[in-house]
Formats: structure tokens, C-alpha cells, sequence
């Protein structure tokens, strides 16, 4: 069975652009969370999607939204881009509402110039 | 201002032998726990899982600790191999639907 796939895997963008990444979760799964990670903050909770509704949603600035769509598929976005939005952007996949196993995706690596 | 990069602690140790690594937590309430393991360039992998109604859970060749009154985690790989070399995380779930908060992570360096 496929495992979760993040596209793309590599993005370079300029500041102010506006990024979408995408994300299908293992098939099957319900629970979308989306981390970023930074080298000088870690693994940081971005929201977390479950059928097609937003859950939870981490401290980020309102320029990064999500949403996920009927087939479980998630994307998310980030508008206005800075400079320290440069990172590895991660979506976890997992079964059922709360408390499951949770896999990761290999993360798409943005770069802001 | 310029940020700092987080100081990962180093294990390093001999191929063959076990590795121990551990994670403090700060919430009382948390209730699920789970380590993974993420090389250079990819995603986290997920390793083993630990409820909080267990204080042990075993897996292929690594075992998960869990001590609530002191809020510890640590997670244990007999017989270590030069591809156990990554950063490792624990992670920790409050019921909180799937919100997990990650710990700053470990690099293990095996030594062939």
C-alpha cells in the first residue's frame, strides 16, 4: 500500500509569492496534519484536517491555510512569503480522529529567495 | 533577529552495541506517545508507539520505556547497526485529535 506523498519535493519561491503543497494521505486515512520543520525550531504543528474539516491549528500567522478535500487528499498554502518560512514542510497521515499512529510523507523543502 | 539551530544532543556508539535514548516531556496529560526516526532528506519513520496505560512496549529490536511519574520516555535498540545512524524524535499526543508536540531529537552516530 502507498505510503503518504507530499509534491512537490523541492520549491524555490520569491518573498511575497504564495506557495500551494499538496498532500495524499496512505489510502484509507482520514487525519491530515500538516509540521514544519526548521533547523532552528524543530518539528512545529501547522493544523490537522479530518474529513474535510479543520481541526486544530498550530501558532502561525493567518498566511498559512489548508484545506482538505472530500477524497482526503490536503493542500495547504502560505501567501505573502518571508524569508524564515524556508523549510521542510511535512504531512502526516493517520486512520481515525485522534490518538493513531501517525505517518509522515518525505516533506516538500521549500526556499525562500 | 537571527535564530539559533537547536543543539541536538550526540549518541554515538559501536556497532553492536544497544542505544539508549531519551525524551522528557512536559505535559502530564498526554497520553499517547511515539518515536520516530528521520535520516537526512526525509520524512520522520515511525518506530513504536506506547499508550500511557503500558510503561513498556517491545518491538523488532527496540523497545519503548515509559516512566509517568518523572514524565520520561526512552527508547532502546539492541544490537545497533550502522543504518540506525539518524535523528530521533519523540513525539506526544494529549487526546488532542492528532496534535502531536515533538521533542528537539537525538542524533545517534553508529561507529562500524
Amino acid at each position: 500500500k502507498a505510503g503518504v506523498t507530499q509534491t512537490p519535493r523541492y520549491l524555490i519561491k520569491t518573498r511575497g509569492q504564495q506557495v500551494t503543497l499538496s498532500c495524499s494521505p496512505i489510502s484509507g486515512h482520514r487525519s491530515v496534519s500538516w509540521y514544519q520543520q526548521t533547523p532552528g525550531q524543530g518539528l512545529q504543528f501547522l493544523f490537522e484536517y479530518f474529513s474535510e474539516t479543520q481541526r486544530n491549528k498550530g501558532n502561525f500567522p493567518g498566511r498559512f491555510s489548508g484545506r482538505q478535500f472530500s477524497n482526503s487528499r490536503s493542500e495547504m498554502n502560505v501567501s505573502t512569503l518571508e524569508l524564515g518560512d524556508s523549510a521542510l514542510y511535512l504531512c502526516a497521515s493517520s486512520l481515525d480522529q485522534t490518538n493513531t499512529e501517525a505517518f509522515f510523507g518525505q516533506g516538500t523543502r521549500l526556499t525562500v529567495v | 533577529g537571527e535564530s539559533v539551530g537547536l543543539h541536538l544532543p550526540t549518541l554515538s556508539v559501536q556497532e553492536g552495541d544497544n542505544s539508549i535514548i531519551n525524551c522528557a516531556y512536559s505535559n502530564s496529560a498526554s497520553d499517547y506517545f511515539i518515536w520516530y526516526k528521520q535520516e537526512s532528506g526525509k520524512g520522520p519513520q515511525f518506530i513504536i508507539d506506547i499508550r500511557s496505560n503500558m510503561d513498556k512496549r517491545q518491538g523488532q529490536r527496540v523497545t519503548v520505556l515509559l516512566n509517568k511519574t518523572v514524565k520520561h520516555l526512552s527508547l532502546q535498540i539492541a544490537a545497533t547497526q550502522p543504518g540506525d545512524s539518524a535523528v530521533y524524535f519523540c513525539a506526544e499526543n494529549t487526546s488532542d485529535f492528532n496534535k502531536f508536540y515533538f521533542g528537539s531529537g537525538t542524533k545517534l552516530n553508529v561507529k562500524p
